[in-house]
């Protein structure tokens, strides 16, 4: 079964400055994806980034980036020049195309950044 | 907004009752999924639809049940409701198969008493 480790419960960071937020996975698949996604107060659900497996170029937007680390099975998330608006719940998860991209994403337990002004 | 659209927003209920949850997936998008976040247990995905037929199960307990429409619309059924299953139920949706970048609804809280 797929698993996705969330190490770091909480996480605070000052405002500006660069966090990174760690998750480990386990598969038996050698292709499929990882996201992470970003749950304000609001609980709406956010898809901050994503990640193929098969790319070696890590992903990023704007102000967030991973490094993906394929053979340690890594995937953490880097949010350079901290804002207000990142204070969230963060959420690894992966997926696994096998069967047409039939299975549902499986999620970590989250880790809750704090933003301090 | 992603353009997922869930009703109600929120529901509670009585054990034992039984209750129906909506979801619209964005336009064009043709599979759904449901999700359930509680503090026991987290985000767990549950089940899948994709164009009208049952694509995958996940930790979906027999008590719940789930269907989508020619519409393209999707219900999730939870009957001989518990106390445990009090959370947020999410609906997402992505364009197909093979493409996994799945937008979330703004979830549906049920709250069993």
């Amino acid at each position: 079964a797929q698993t996705v480790t969330q190490s770091q419960p909480e996480m605070s960071v000052q405002e500006a400055e660069t966090v990174t937020l760690s998750c480990t996975y386990d598969t038996s698949e050698s292709d499929y994806y990882l996201f992470w996604y970003k749950q304000p107060p609001s609980r709406q659900m956010i898809l901050v980034i994503r990640q193929e497996a098969y790319k070696q170029q890590n992903a990023t937007e704007n102000r967030f980036s991973v490094n993906f680390q394929k053979a340690a099975k890594s995937f953490s998330l880097k949010i350079s020049d901290s804002q207000l608006g990142d204070a969230a719940m963060y959420f690894c998860a992966h997926a696994d195309p096998s069967g047409g991209g039939a299975d549902g994403l499986t999620f970590g337990k989250g880790t809750h950044l704090i933003i301090q002004p | 907004d992603s353009g997922v659209t869930q009703t109600p927003k929120h529901l509670i209920t009585a054990t034992g009752q039984r209750v129906t949850l909506r979801c619209s997936p964005r336009s064009g998008d043709l599979s759904v999924y449901w999700y359930q976040q509680s503090l026991d247990q987290g985000l767990q995905f549950l089940i899948q639809y994709y164009n009208g037929e049952e694509r995958a199960k996940g930790n979906i307990l027999e008590r719940f049940s789930a269907q989508q429409f020619p519409d393209l619309h999707s219900e999730l059924n939870l009957s001989s409701l518990e106390l445990g299953d009090s959370a947020l139920y999410f609906c997402a949706s992505s364009a197909g198969t093979g493409i996994h970048e799945q937008f979330f609804g703004p979830g549906t809280r049920l709250t069993v008493l």
